[in-house]
């Protein structure tokens, strides 16, 4: 596609309930990463995938939180017993460069969880 | 730890002032700098980037940059803002991974 686009652009969950964010990244872009946005802070980084492999999910701050690319393209995050922390927007960027420190990042509009 | 910190939380300005927001990170080693700019309802753009080379470097909209290396800084600058300008400023840092600073809200009164 032309952008990276997530969906759903805005979620309300119950506290408790899971929830799963979808990324479809720039076609060929090899570089996915996943960032955290609360109110009024910048982005923070959750997790990384080359392809189809997570390189680094050092980000992610719970084992509540996963996020898998199985064909190297469209990239799920899941958030598991969702609590009120989770409230943030989750942006979603690709990359067509191999690596996480080279290149441009193209964001996708995010999408925005509230968890009441 | 890595880190980027921006200085201005909330800047106003009047169209046709000068702009300048600060930005400064903590890497030791070579860095790759970016800002990003969020207008209103949008998505993240970049406005320009920093790899090697000439240290003052030009983005889109008449924005730039100046690396500084003994200051550890990225400060982005613009001679005359307009009220299109209007949005939420991003400096960025990769060593590893990008990290963004918290952000400056500009307002542009028209």
């Amino acid at each position: 596609g032309a952008g990276v686009s997530q969906s759903p652009r805005y979620k309300v969950a119950k506290r408790g309930q899971d929830v799963a964010l979808r990324c479809d990244p720039i076609s060929g872009h090899v570089s996915l990463f996943w960032y955290q946005q609360a109110l009024g802070q910048g982005p923070e980084f959750l997790t990384y995938f080359q392809n189809e492999a997570q390189l680094d999910k050092s980000g992610l701050p719970s084992d509540r939180f996963f996020a898998e690319r199985p064909e190297g393209s469209v990239s799920t995050l899941k958030i598991q017993r969702t609590q009120q922390e989770d409230s943030a927007v989750y942006l979603c960027a690709s990359s067509l460069r191999v690596g996480r420190g080279t290149g441009e990042l193209f964001f996708g509009e995010g999408s925005r969880l509230t968890v009441l | 730890a890595q880190s980027v910190s921006q200085h201005n939380h909330h800047v106003i300005l009047s169209e046709a002032a000068s702009l300048e927001l600060g930005c400064n990170y903590s890497y030791g080693g070579t860095v790759n700098l970016f800002w990003y700019v969020q207008y209103p309802g949008q998505h993240l753009q970049l406005l320009l980037k920093y790899f090697s080379g000439d240290p003052l470097v030009k983005g889109i909209k008449g924005f730039e940059a100046e690396f500084i290396k003994s200051k550890f800084s990225f400060n982005l600058r613009k001679p005359s803002v307009q009220w299109s300008d209007t949005a939420e400023y991003f400096c960025a840092a990769i060593e590893n991974d990008m990290r963004f600073g918290a952000g400056t809200r500009l307002t542009v009164k028209p």
